[in-house]
């Protein structure tokens, strides 16, 4: 089944202590990307990457890290937590369509609700 | 840069009744345009797109037009079930250049509906 896999789904913490979030799709997606979602905000790009080893801002990318080792993971780590890091987190991917237009759809993880206290 | 503007929620609907949700967009080029959903406790779901003006868009008995000249994608359904109840999200991705492959959201209009 394809599908975009996140872990964990849940997560407790307090402030300044380190997380990783993973990310895992098993359709051999180029393209990954994180969104946060707060109420009344919808959902912000934090970062992208394009393909293994390739990683970009996206539009709120303060107090988060990305890397792309494998093509397949993409986990999102957040050094020093802060409480306006709590938010629910998704992860997604997508392939290429060099078409000249962007058409592909973008499959979304089930999310993951990061509280930090 | 850009933008997207859904109608304000949250929209409560009897089963049976008509659906719309604006959406206007604000972007340069050609954009495609996008409505995704989420069920409660979900991730979200592409519901339908666009990807040319004029171009309609329908899945699962939603419906939605990109109109260049309005700059609009709004989501209708005729009749509306229980099981539509959800948030729904706008969304575009630009063509091409630096913002290739992101997705711009809209706020999420909260449906509910009751039977």
């Amino acid at each position: 089944e394809a599908q975009v896999t996140q872990n964990p789904r849940y997560l407790i913490t307090v402030t300044g202590k380190k997380l990783t979030v993973t990310c895992s799709q098993n359709m051999n997606h180029e393209y990954m990307s994180w969104y946060r979602q707060d109420p009344g905000l919808g959902l912000r790009q934090i970062y992208y990457s394009m393909n293994v080893e390739v990683t970009d801002k996206g539009d709120v990318p303060e107090g988060y890290k990305v890397s792309r080792k494998e093509k397949r993971n993409f986990p999102l780590i957040l050094e020093s937590p802060s409480p306006n890091q709590t938010s629910l987190y998704f992860c997604a991917s997508s392939g290429f369509m060099f078409l000249g237009r962007s058409s592909y759809e973008q499959y979304f993880g089930p999310g993951t609700r990061l509280t930090v206290t | 840069g850009d933008s997207v503007t859904q109608m304000e929620g949250p929209v409560t609907l009897s089963e049976e009744a008509f659906l719309t949700i604006n959406c206007t967009y604000t972007a340069t080029g050609y954009p495609s345009l996008f409505w995704y959903v989420q069920y409660p406790g979900e991730g979200l779901q592409l519901l339908l797109k666009a990807t040319k003006a004029d171009d309609k868009g329908s899945n699962k008995g939603f419906e939605a037009t990109y109109r260049k000249e309005t700059t609009s994608f709004h989501l209708e359904k005729g009749s509306v079930q229980v099981s539509d109840s959800a948030v729904y999200f706008c969304a575009l991705s630009a063509a091409g250049g630096t913002s290739y492959g992101k997705l711009t959201f809209g706020q999420g209009t909260i449906l509910t509906v009751h039977p």
